[in-house]
């Protein structure tokens, strides 16, 4: 069963907008962690936010924001005042504090960021 | 910051070749990843390790592949006979915990590996 769902492939978004990128997931561990990376054509992976599930607020780095909805199962990121340079693939991911899962990260399958001018 | 480092950037081989490809986790880090990435898909986990020890794999991590930490620093993934499917992007991962709620991890700037 997919762990990590990110429903939304890819995303216009003009610069100086917001936008959200949608991201649920399944677990059945109370403790488990949530990310949110960038990955731009050059390949790497940069971390963005980070949202622990015993964490009462939602994370906010920046510009980016994490609309961390428990109950819901969902974690979306946020950002806004969008700029050319967040042209990217986005993945959301998930780690969790069961014994076999040894705190690997499962990641959605991303959603392609455009942001025009 | 510490960083995860790995090596080479780029690397090329021929079919039936063997590559080593190269990390250096953040040094007080006990768990490590290997990730691949085919390009334009998703991240897919490889294995991980603890203990000097594989403590889990996937499917994709079969006898062609090992991994080792041959000197306490180092963390390395072997593909013992490389195919033309092993071409993607491939990171490493490490984190001081196993996961949870004390749950960052830190990924490599990875290596582009293309078999000809």
């Amino acid at each position: 069963a997919q762990k990590i769902t990110q429903t939304q492939p890819g995303m216009f978004v003009q610069e100086k907008e917001a936008v959200t990128l949608d991201c649920t997931y399944d677990t059945s561990d109370p403790s488990y962690g949530l990310f949110w990376y960038k990955q731009p054509s050059s390949g790497e992976m940069i971390f963005l936010i980070y949202q622990g599930s015993y964490d009462q607020q939602n994370a906010t780095e920046g510009r980016y924001s994490l609309n961390f909805q428990k109950a819901r199962k969902s974690a979306n990121l946020v950002i806004s005042a969008s700029q050319l340079g967040d042209s990217a693939m986005y993945f959301c991911a998930m780690r969790e504090a069961t014994t076999d899962s040894w705190g690997k990260f499962q990641f959605g399958a991303g959603t392609q960021v455009v942001v025009t001018p | 910051e510490p960083e995860v480092t790995q090596t080479p950037s780029h690397q090329v081989t021929q079919m039936g070749q063997e590559v080593i490809l190269r990390c250096v986790p953040i040094s007080n880090h006990l768990y490590f990843y290997w990730y691949r990435q085919i390009l334009g898909q998703k991240v897919e986990f490889l294995v991980s390790f603890y203990n000097n020890e594989i403590s889990e794999k996937s499917e994709i991590f079969d006898d062609q592949f090992s991994v080792e930490r041959p000197d306490g620093s180092n963390f390395t993934l072997k593909i013992r006979s490389t195919k033309l499917e092993d071409s993607a992007m491939y990171f490493c991962a490490s984190s001081e915990t196993r996961g949870g709620v004390n749950t960052e991890a830190f990924f490599g700037q990875g290596t582009r590996l293309t078999v000809v």
